[in-house]
């Protein structure tokens, strides 16, 4: 079956530690996306890409970054973890980026998400 | 103001009841719209699409209003497995919104 793939599930790192966070896809999108999400919140986008095209969102922290090698991989990578990035992170792809008029395709489709703990 | 704003909920609710989640948006230049259910320590999953005409799967029926800037969706005959967070997601541009989410507690 097609799906979006997340590794590891589980993540503890010590504060400061670098840490990389990956995802992969079978579904062949075009869009892949990184969100983060704190308990009882809304997910919230620090970036994604649109094939090779990086678009990183306003207020993501610049400890964030990302990379995608390949369509099928994107990577996570988190350059001095602090406490407050304790959280799921999680990958998300979409077959296009824009609105269609039938709305059809642009649904995001989500991974498992990996969970971060920062000790 | 939030962009997208749901119910606070928690909603508990007795089995085989119905359920009515409601969702305003603020930005009239949004242009598609998605309920998405995500389990407790889970992703979110997409549970449906809203079109303009409305739309029903199975137990599951989404409304939009675009004059009002509105969406529901309706919950038949509901379930235990049923029990989720319900969240109403609102595309602008390249860009989902989300909503805070509701939940939804099912009760035997």
């Amino acid at each position: 079956d097609a799906m979006v793939i997340q590794n590891p599930r589980y993540q503890v790192t010590q504060f400061g530690k670098p840490v990389t966070l990956s995802c992969s896809q079978t579904l062949n999108h075009n869009v892949m996306y990184w969100y983060q999400q704190k308990s009882s919140q809304a997910p919230k986008l620090l970036f994604h890409y649109y094939d090779k095209d990086f678009n990183n969102e306003a207020d993501t922290p610049d400890n964030f970054q990302s990379r995608r090698p390949n369509t099928s991989f994107c990577f996570l990578d988190i350059r001095s973890p602090g406490l407050g990035d304790a959280a799921m992170y999680l990958c998300a792809t979409s077959r296009v980026r824009g609105p269609l008029t039938s709305g059809i395709g642009n649904e995001q489709f989500f991974g498992p998400g990996t969970r971060l703990t920062v000790l | 103001r939030k962009e997208v704003e749901q119910d606070p909920g928690p909603f508990n609710v007795p089995e085989g009841a119905t359920v009515a989640f409601n969702c305003t948006y603020s930005n009239s230049a949004s242009q598609s719209f998605f309920w998405y259910r995500q389990d407790c320590r889970k992703e979110p999953k997409l549970l449906m699409s809203v079109y303009s005409s409305g739309n029903e799967d199975g137990r599951f029926t989404a409304q939009l209003n675009r004059a009002s800037q509105y969406i529901s969706l309706l919950i038949r005959d509901s379930k235990l497995s049923d029990s989720a967070t319900y969240l109403c997601v609102v595309r602008q541009g390249y860009q989902l919104i989300w909503g805070a989410g509701t939940k939804l507690i099912i009760k035997p």
